[in-house]
């Protein structure tokens, strides 16, 4: 079982759309939550931590169930830009920062 | 603020040449982080630096990857002999101890 699993798209939506991504990560221990962001041949960026309370960044909401080692991505209002990959992110812990990558789900947003 | 910077951008080599990239981190950072993003996956953590100490590099081919940090600034990371399997993009990342990681624009390896 891969550390880190999503669904590898590609989401086609229309702009507009609401749009869900989820994510299941196998280690129990594992601390903190991201989303990043990777443009084509761009590098990753930090588009939201995650906490168990839910966060929300504009069109952006985040939530995170621990118990059941789930991680969701909801994107309302689609904008064309927003056509990326999606990668869900776990970091293990253990003092290191070392970060577990999903293989991304990509999301394309036409007109 | 100047961000990590990568080279070289791009490389072409044939199988068993050997090959070299570098990074330079966001100044003041003190981990450095070089990943392995295969076309179609998310980046993979090759081998983290703190300083000029390796913390992990249980995920590095150490018969044929190789890695240094000297002085705890610039990093490089070297493949010898290269193959087939080694395309990807390898990406280097830095960050305050603990803190969000910021990563470089990467190197684009082609092995043919």
């Amino acid at each position: 079982r891969k550390e880190v699993e999503q669904d590898p798209g590609p989401f086609n939506v229309p702009e507009g759309a609401t749009v869900a991504f989820n994510c299941t990560y196998s280690n129990s221990a594992s601390q903190s939550f991201f989303w990043y962001r990777q443009d084509c041949r761009k590098e990753p960026k930090l588009l939201m931590s995650v906490y168990s309370s839910g966060n929300e960044d504009g069109r952006f909401t985040a939530q995170l169930n621990r118990a059941s080692q789930y991680i969701s991505l909801l994107i309302r209002d689609s904008k064309l830009s927003d056509s990326a990959t999606y990668l869900c992110v776990v970091n293990g812990g253990g003092g290191g920062n070392k970060l577990t990558f999903g293989t991304g789900t990509q999301l394309k947003v036409e007109l | 603020e100047a961000g990590v910077a990568q080279s070289p951008r791009y490389k072409i080599i044939e199988k068993r040449q050997s090959v070299a990239f570098w990074c330079n981190p966001i100044s003041g950072h003190a981990t450095l982080y070089w990943y392995q993003q295969i076309l179609g996956q998310g980046p993979k953590l090759l081998i983290q630096f703190q300083n000029n100490g390796v913390v992990d590099d249980s995920q590095l081919p150490k018969d044929r990857f190789s890695a240094e940090r000297l002085k705890g600034v610039d990093s490089t990371l070297k493949i010898q002999p290269a193959k087939l399997e080694d395309s990807a993009v390898y990406l280097c990342a830095s960050s305050l101890v603990g803190s969000e990681q910021f990563f470089g624009p990467g190197t684009r390896l082609t092995v043919l």
